[in-house]
């Protein structure tokens, strides 16, 4: 993998639905795996940082893990809402930080 | 009260004018940066600084020119623009030095630049 890829492009779920999409990085000269949510007309705002392969983090219904090995990231929503509608980014951090095109995730009422 | 601010909001301008961009952020944080969301909605950067130095300078076209008058604040003037200048500029900043790596970055409401 030579750039930072996220899938699906994007996601439409019903309320309550639990969700996940991921982030695949390349896995040499890592440092760190940012996360980011993005409204629409609202600017990025940071969700996660994680450094360490095998690392989970955790805020409220949105959680995450990490794979350095194998160059990939797990974004978990459980029980979407409506609010959670966004743009998710990934982006990995060499020497700079390198976004993927993220993923649009629409929930339903 | 904004963390990190930008302005103008919208700029709209004609080919070959020269305009600037101010960014300004009271987090306290050494590191700023520009980034462009080009057409296809990526978000690439641009140019870093810390401490008012610049630590990123990616291959940007030397019309671009980032000044830091001091560690809060990160203006972008852009020289001759042109049409392929049009395009959504975040400024951003994070504790640190570097490209944000362990720190997480804090985003402007970004600049939309039309270049007509």
């Amino acid at each position: 993998i030579l750039n930072v890829e996220q899938s699906p492009q994007s996601l439409h779920v019903q309320e309550g639905d639990s969700t996940n999409f991921t982030c695949s990085f390349p896995s040499s000269n890592f440092y760190a795996l940012h996360w980011y949510r993005w409204e629409t007309a609202k600017s990025p705002e940071a969700l996660f940082v994680m450094t360490l392969n095998g690392d989970e983090k955790k805020k409220g219904r949105i959680s995450a893990t990490l794979n350095t090995k194998e160059g990939y990231s797990y974004l978990y929503i459980k029980g979407s809402q409506p609010e959670d509608s966004a743009t998710y980014l990934c982006a990995e951090n060499t020497d700079k930080l390198i976004f993927g095109t993220g993923t649009r995730l629409q929930v339903f009422p | 009260d904004t963390a990190v601010s930008q302005t103008p909001k919208y700029l709209v301008t004609q080919m070959g004018n020269d305009k600037s961009i101010k960014c300004e952020q009271n987090l306290g944080h050494d590191t700023m940066y520009w980034y462009k969301q080009d057409s296809k909605k990526f978000l690439k950067i641009m140019f870093s600084y810390n401490n008012k130095e610049l630590i990123i300078n990616e291959t940007v076209p030397n019309r671009f020119s980032p000044k830091s008058p001091d560690k809060a604040h990160l203006n972008l003037h852009i020289n001759s623009l042109e049409l392929g200048d049009s395009a959504v500029y975040f400024c951003a900043s994070s504790q640190g030095v570097g490209a944000g790596g362990y720190y997480e970055q804090y985003f402007g409401p970004g600049t939309r630049l039309t270049v007509t």
